[in-house]
């Protein structure tokens, strides 16, 4: 599975939208890039997938540039609720396809203030 | 909620001790998976039991071993316990592979 790199920490506001940025200069052909929430004390929990170009879902949107060698995890207009770790993850079939072995890396903490 | 439960929800032991965490997995998902998650970091693979054998095998020492049951509940034994060994357990469902759910975890503390 291809490495990633995420900034280990972000603050933000209510209100605000928050992009968090993934790398993984080498990622394979096969692979597809996914985003997990996880709470204190509570296990990760799937937010988003995706291969190229762009995806949204009711939570958020998940860009990919054309060389696939970033992501960016878009979360609009953030609430309290939203301060959780955010991981990035890469696999072939897509991560949330692989039954449950996932390979974390040490995400990244946004912490939403008021 | 995921319809996966984790007992119990905290646990404290003394070094050298055996623990034995559960899982139940959410209904008709036959794959369960365990992780650790050490304080700060995130969760790493364990094991994956498919249908009541073992299907996988992270960085782990033989002291972690595991059982899935014909209900397709699990279980995570860990042998000789050692002070690293404090973390989260989480506990992963799903059928086969398709969208893995997690359950709350397992807060072991030793001491």
């Amino acid at each position: 599975l291809a490495k990633t790199t995420q900034p280990i920490s972000m603050d933000s506001y209510e209100g605000q939208e928050v992009n968090i940025t993934c790398s993984h200069n080498n990622i394979a052909t096969n692979d597809y890039i996914t985003w997990y929430q996880q709470f204190p004390s509570q296990g990760p929990r799937f937010i988003i997938q995706g291969y190229k170009t762009k995806v949204t879902n009711e939570v958020a949107s998940l860009f990919i540039p054309a060389d696939r060698k970033s992501s960016t995890l878009s979360l609009p207009r953030v609430s309290l609720s939203d301060t959780a770790v955010y991981y990035c993850l890469v696999g072939e079939m897509g991560v949330r396809n692989q039954g449950g072995k996932l390979i974390f890396g040490q995400g990244t903490e946004l912490s939403v203030k008021p | 909620e995921t319809g996966v439960t984790q007992s119990p929800t905290h646990l404290i032991k003394t070094r050298g001790q055996q623990v034995t965490l559960r899982c139940s997995s959410q209904s008709g998902h036959n794959t369960v998976s365990w992780y650790q998650q050490a304080l700060g970091q995130g969760p790493q693979f364990i094991f994956q039991y498919y249908r009541e054998e073992e299907n996988g095998r992270g960085n782990f020492p033989p002291r972690f071993s595991g059982l899935q049951f014909p209900n397709y509940s699990s279980e995570l034994n860990v042998n000789a316990l050692e002070l690293d060994d404090s973390a989260l357990y989480l506990c992963a469902s799903s059928l086969e592979v398709t969208e893995a759910f997690f359950g709350q975890g397992t807060r072991l503390t030793v001491v």
